[in-house]
């Protein structure tokens, strides 16, 4: 079945020690988006492709980093993660040209900062 | 600003009651609407989607919604709670850009 797989499901990291969360899709969905969940709250948009053009949301920190090599794969890379970058984290794909579709998602990494 | 709300946070049903979850939306231009559930630990799932077709949507797991474009709502219900309803719910809008915006959620517990 074509789907979205997030990994590693559950990832610890050492504060300040950076992390790779890595997102592949076999929907050939031009879109991918990169959301942060933290615990009892929406999932807040941290940045997306269109294809290869990277879309970053204003208040995301700098901290945050993605690559988009093919597009297949998408990663977020958290450079220095601090405690509060501990989260849930997302990832999506939609088709191009709005979302009348939805989203498809991903069943999420959750990272713990340590 | 564009956004969505879903009115209370929790909500709590026996089962086999009726299940209400509250959406509406800020716009004179009626979205595309969706519903989301997603489970502990796991990723968001689509239950349906409203993009100007039929104003009553059917989704899945028993689950519907009706756009109300007079009060700007797009409600999900369904009839008989299950146990394994037990989740958080997620009202989204799109205005026609590639982006979704989130309401807040509501957890819903089903209570035997």
């Amino acid at each position: 079945d074509a789907m979205v797989i997030q990994n590693p499901r559950y990832q610890v990291t050492q504060f300040g020690k950076p992390v790779t969360l890595s997102c592949s899709q076999t929907l050939n969905h031009n879109v991918m988006y990169w959301y942060q969940q933290k615990s009892s709250q929406a999932p807040k948009l941290l940045f997306h492709y269109y294809d290869k053009d990277f879309n970053n949301e204003a208040d995301t920190p700098d901290n945050f980093q993605s690559r988009r090599p093919n597009t297949s794969f998408c990663f977020l890379d958290i450079r220095s993660p601090g405690l509060g970058d501990a989260a849930m984290y997302l990832c999506a794909t939609s088709k191009a040209g709005g979302t009348s579709y939805g989203y498809t998602f991903g069943s999420g990494t959750r990272l713990t900062v340590v | 600003a564009q956004s969505v709300t879903q009115l209370g946070s929790h909500v709590s049903v026996s089962e086999g009651a009726l299940v209400l979850l509250r959406c509406n939306y800020s716009s004179s231009v009626p979205p595309y609407l969706f519903w989301y559930v997603q489970y502990p630990n796991q990723g968001l799932q689509l239950l349906l989607k409203y993009t100007s077709a039929a104003t009553l949507v059917k989704g899945i797991n028993g689950f519907e919604a009706e756009f109300k474009k007079s009060e700007t709502s797009f409600h999900l219900t369904k009839p008989s709670a299950h146990m394994s309803d037990a989740a958080e719910y997620f009202c989204a809008v799109s205005y026609y850009t590639d982006k979704l915006i989130f309401g807040t959620g509501t957890r819903l517990q089903v209570f035997p």
